[in-house]
């Protein structure tokens, strides 16, 4: 059973467009977490949530939208694609906040804007 | 935030012996560590964690030692194996955030 799950694996799309990658723990984790990271594997947290509240914002483009309609599903939308984003995005949860809990990272999206 | 850097960004290994990646952090403030480990087209995996009060942690041939003074901390794999090949990340927590270093790619030689 997966625990952390992304969707979709692959994206390939133009500047421009708006995109959505989905993810999912079965867990029972109360915090859900995006990263990005670069083409040279440097890895930074972009978004937290604590049962779908919003609880760390890092310096992000107001283009990225996380969204949180359950604590076990949080989803990023992405307005306005620009080729700096072209990134591998992962998904990541743990049994509470602070980062002094496990995180359990999905298998990552790859997005790639052309 | 402040910087979290490897010393190498690459090591190779023989089989079967240890293995020392090495992380140099700058913010003296900052209370936990974590290694985690990342295989190609996967997500981070923790693999150990140690907190700024303990100088040493062990898990499953795995130790984490952590040098305040110096600010530096290092992941010590035993009996490394063809399975270790990976990019390991240390990530810093200062304050309510969480800060990685670049990696280091750990290729072990049969």
């Amino acid at each position: 059973d997966t625990a952390v799950s992304q969707t979709p694996k692959y994206l390939v799309t133009q500047m421009g467009n708006d995109k959505s990658i989905k993810c999912e723990q079965n867990l029972g984790h109360d915090t859900m977490y995006w990263y990005k990271q670069d083409s040279k594997k440097f890895l930074k947290i972009m978004f937290s949530y604590n049962n779908k509240e919003l609880i760390i914002n890092e310096t992000v483009p107001n283009r990225f939208s996380p969204k949180s309609p359950d604590k076990a599903h949080l989803n990023l939308h992405i307005n306005s694609l620009e080729l700096g984003d072209s990134a591998v995005y992962f998904c990541a949860s743990s049994p509470g906040t602070g980062f002094f809990y496990e995180q359990y990272f999905g298998p990552g999206t790859r997005l790639t804007v052309t | 935030g402040e910087s979290v850097g490897l010393h190498l960004p690459t090591l190779s290994v023989q089989e079967g012996d240890n293995s020392i990646i090495n992380c140099a952090y700058s913010n003296s403030a900052s209370d936990y560590f974590i290694w985690y480990k990342q295989e190609s087209g996967k997500g981070p995996q923790f693999i150990i964690d140690i907190r700024s009060n303990m100088d040493k942690r062990q898990g499953q041939r795995v130790t984490v030692l952590l040098n305040k003074t110096v600010k530096h901390l290092s992941l010590q794999i035993a009996a490394t194996q063809p399975g270790d090949s990976a990019v390991y990340f240390c990530a810093e927590k200062e304050a309510n955030n969480l800060f990685f270093g670049t990696g280091t790619r750990l290729t072990v030689i049969p």
